[in-house]
């Protein structure tokens, strides 16, 4: 398996504001992937990053909103541009196992837009 | 495209009773199925997968299911239930791919009584 942290874990900011959430992993993985778990509801996929490509976004999510950066094997951010309350969610980075058909999850940033 | 439905948005049971927790996918090719837990203000944990070979998985904390492709299920099961099983369980469908993305049923809510 692999170990993921994320920082921060949580954060509180104001609406029309940017944030920033690492992601960091112990090994290193080609797939990243971000998703996003409104209050209550489940997790629904943003994007796929690649290290060394851009990012494939799901339908219903852009790369200006939530622009992504894999910078290496073991890293990726997603930023939250221009926040809004509608924003407001946990935010989970996940990897591939390599060679195993499998995701591990990050601990998440809770993000709460005022 | 493939889908995944969790018909029990909660699941109440009493502490050492059985539980069963449903999932039913749709997918027009083979698939690949998992059970992931999320304890309160905690990331996702893989309780159990299913790739290929026996339709009967075990898990980590004594959880089990059992494939059914005439069914297109993939129930979850567990004998005997303890208060620290209280957590949000979500199945989910991957294709055959190591690209495919993972799709998520909208969670069970399990909830152990003492």
């Amino acid at each position: 398996s692999a170990v993921i942290s994320q920082k921060p874990s949580r954060d509180i900011c104001q609406r029309g504001t940017s944030l920033t959430i690492q992601c960091q992993v112990d090994s290193q993985v080609t797939m990243m992937f971000w998703y996003r778990q409104q209050p209550g509801q489940s997790l629904t996929l943003i994007a796929t990053a690649n290290q060394g490509s851009e990012a494939t976004y799901e339908s219903g999510f852009v790369i200006d909103k939530f622009p992504i950066s894999r910078p290496n094997l073991t890293f990726s951010t997603l930023t939250v541009s221009n926040m809004s309350p509608e924003d407001s969610s946990i935010y989970l980075c996940s990897v591939e196992g390599v060679g195993v058909h499998e995701q591990y999850f990050g601990p998440g940033t809770r993000l709460t837009v005022t | 495209a493939q889908s995944v439905t969790q018909l029990d948005s909660q699941v109440p049971v009493f502490e050492e009773a059985p539980v069963e927790l449903r999932c039913n996918y749709s997918s027009s090719v083979s698939v690949y199925l998992f059970w992931y837990v999320q304890y309160p203000n905690q990331g996702l944990q893989l309780l159990l997968k299913y790739l290929s070979g026996s339709t009967l998985v075990k898990g980590i904390n004594g959880f089990e299911a059992e494939f059914n492709k005439s069914q297109t299920s993939f129930h979850l099961r567990k004998p005997s239930v303890h208060i620290s099983d209280t957590a949000e369980y979500f199945c989910a469908v991957s294709g055959p791919d190591n690209t495919d993305k993972l799709i998520f049923g909208t969670g069970t809510r399990l909830q152990v009584f003492p």
